[in-house]
Parts: structure tokens; sequence; C-alpha cells
């Protein structure tokens, strides 16, 4: 079965460049969710979208912006980068916005920021 | 205040020996879900489970099991018979009906470390 598909896999940058991370959710699936994990600490919740619009917002910096396409893949663009940055970044589907009813909630592979 | 504790950071056991993993979780809704996730070396988050809080039902799945107690808002998982590919990050995690499922709440992990 399809997963959630998430690139680049590893992304290498520089303070105060600019990144572009991509998600492809499941097939039919209309909700992204965005997750931040730094270095040996839990995922946060960043930002989420239902059917192309933001549906819910977490902990996400002003530098970072989302947005979902019509083909309900999404990107998290980061500017200004800071080394605080470094993390592995992780999406999440599911077939509605509220994401814990659905009897599995999948993530991505994740991909894995460094900011040098 | 945290709503989801995973008290013990680290457990370092020997192959074969059982392990419980203690979560403890915090909310004021009636209705919530509550999840486990894997996190192997190699990043990515693995679904284990999902229960929701109306379903008190321990459930077994092969050497994992759980053991779901509204009492003691507690939602443990013991590995039996551990092996090295346990070795992982768990992560409990809790979904509110006031985010209206939409977000995942996570603990700060467990690390295991299943020796040969």
């Amino acid at each position: 079965a399809a997963g959630v598909i998430q690139s680049p896999r590893h992304l290498i940058k520089e303070k105060r460049e600019t990144a572009t991370l991509k998600c492809y959710p499941i097939p039919r699936h209309d909700t992204v969710y965005w997750y931040q994990q730094g270095p040996g600490q839990d995922p946060q919740f960043l930002i989420s979208f239902y059917e192309k619009m933001q549906s819910d917002k977490g902990s996400i910096p002003d530098r970072f912006s989302a947005q979902q396409f019509s083909d309900y893949h999404s990107e998290l663009n980061m500017s200004s980068l800071e080394l605080g940055d470094s993390a592995l970044y992780f999406c999440a589907s599911s077939l509605d916005p509220r994401g814990a009813t659905n009897e599995k909630l999948f993530f991505g592979s994740g991909t894995q920021l460094s900011v040098l | 205040a945290q709503k989801v504790t995973q008290a013990q950071t680290e457990i370092s056991v020997v192959e074969k020996e059982d392990v419980t993993l203690d979560c403890v979780y915090e909310t004021r809704d009636t209705t919530y879900y509550l999840f486990w996730y894997k996190q192997p070396p190699s990043g990515e988050l693995v679904f284990l489970i999902r229960r929701n809080s109306f379903d008190e039902q321990n459930e077994i799945s092969g050497r994992y099991s759980w053991n779901f107690q509204k009492s003691t808002s507690s939602f443990n998982f013991t590995i039996t018979a551990s092996q090295v590919v346990d070795s992982a990050v768990y992560f409990c995690a809790l979904s509110e009906a006031n985010s209206g499922y939409s977000t995942l709440t996570f603990g700060k992990g467990t690390m295991l470390l299943v020796s040969p």
C-alpha cells in the first residue's frame, strides 16, 4: 500500500538560506500534518491543512510557511534558516482533519534537515 | 503541564527479557485517542497501535501487548522476549477532542536498548 512520501530524504543548507520540503499524502487523503523533531526531542506539531486550507497551527515559526496544493501534496517552506532549524521534519496524512480518528495514522519517513 | 509523560528516558535489557514502557497521560476530555510509535535508528516513525478512550480492553499483537487503564491514566506497552531489533525510541502520544483529534501530543520518548 502506498504510504506518505517525503522528499528530499536529507537536505543540507547554510544559515540564512531557504529550504523547501515536500510531502505527498496517501492517495485520497485530504489532510496533511507537519511535525518537527529536534535532536533527542519528541515530534512537535507545526501546521496542518485540510482541503488546501490551513486547518490547525502549532509552534511554527514566522519564517516558515506551508501550503497544500490541488493534488493535496504539501510543501513546507523555510526561510532565513537558523542552526536551530536542524531537525527531522515529518509529514502525516489522513482522510479527514480528525486525524486521530483514523484507524492508523501514518507518518512519512521524514526529511532530515541540517543547517550548517 | 506535560500531557504525556514517559518517565523512563532509557531502558537497557538483555535479549529475551520482558520490558514494559510506561506512559501516563493527562486530559480533561472524556474522548481521546492514545498511540504508540516506534522510532528505530533509521529515524522513521512506525505506527504500533491506536486506542480509543472508550475501549479499555488490553491488546496483544505478537510479542507486543498494551495495558490501558483509565483509572490511572496509563497506557503501558510491554514487549515480551525482547529482541535486538526492538532497540528504538518508543513514543506514546495523545490526541484530544479539544484539538478536534487533529494533532498528536507526544511524550519525550523512551529509548530501549536490547543487547544480545
